[in-house]
């Protein structure tokens, strides 16, 4: 069985400062893995994938998330964090020899920008 | 293309009574999903439908829910005799066949918010 743990429930950080937002998984099968985004009273927005190839991926909005196979983390960080990225932020994992996107997300990480 | 919609947004429902929520996929995806999102949690999958078949319901729960996705129109989600247990958002996802471009990715509804009272 597959599993996401998101290791912070809540990250406060200042404007413009950097952020990691940290995941790890646990799957005996290839993977691919995801970070949506949900703000307040919305849905879910893909930020980024892994689908394969090169480890690190860039998404929208600045963030980027590196894969980590040795450790099966994929953690998501952005450089210089702004007011409007305040939002819910879910990772997830699928198997990716799987006939079908069942994910499997993680609890979730409150990212809290303060100016 | 007007993405994943659902509706309604939100529904109130008395104790005992039925939900429907319905769920209409991107145009050109055949493929459906249903999550529930309980207060200050993840979202916990329900079932996985293509259009006329149930493929995975492993995540709903055995007493007084459903759902269906039929030749023509929505996918619906229904859950009989509500309790306030049931209150959460459900969501909705899609996703094209596979081989398609973006067949890994699902696609998110904005969800539809039931509050049992």
């Amino acid at each position: 069985a597959q599993s996401v743990t998101q290791l912070d429930s809540q990250v406060p950080v200042f404007e413009e400062a950097p952020v990691e937002l940290r995941c790890n998984y646990s799957s005996s099968v290839s993977v691919y893995l995801f970070w949506y985004v949900q703000y307040p009273n919305q849905g879910l927005q893909l930020l980024l994938k892994y689908l394969s190839g090169s480890t690190l991926v860039k998404g929208i909005n600045g963030f980027e998330a590196e894969f980590n196979k040795s450790q099966t983390s994929f953690h998501l960080r952005k450089p210089s964090v702004h007011i409007s990225d305040t939002a819910e932020y879910f990772c997830a994992v699928s198997n990716s020899s799987g006939g079908y996107n069942k994910l499997i997300f993680g609890a979730g990480t409150r990212l809290a920008v303060h100016p | 293309n007007a993405g994943v919609m659902q509706n309604p947004r939100h529904l109130v429902r008395r104790r005992g009574q039925e939900a429907r929520l319905r769920c209409s996929p991107m145009k050109g995806h055949s493929h459906v999903y249903w999550y529930r999102q309980l207060p200050e949690e993840g979202l916990k999958f329900m079932v996985y439908l293509q259009k006329e078949n149930i493929i995975d319901e492993s995540g709903m729960p055995k007493e007084r829910f459903s759902a269906e996705f039929p030749k023509e129109g929505p996918s619906i989600l229904r859950i009989q005799q509500v309790v306030r247990g049931d209150s959460a958002a459900y969501f909705c996802a899609s996703s094209p066949n596979r081989g398609s471009s973006g067949a890994n990715v699902l696609t998110f509804g904005a969800g539809s918010r039931l509050t049992v009272l």
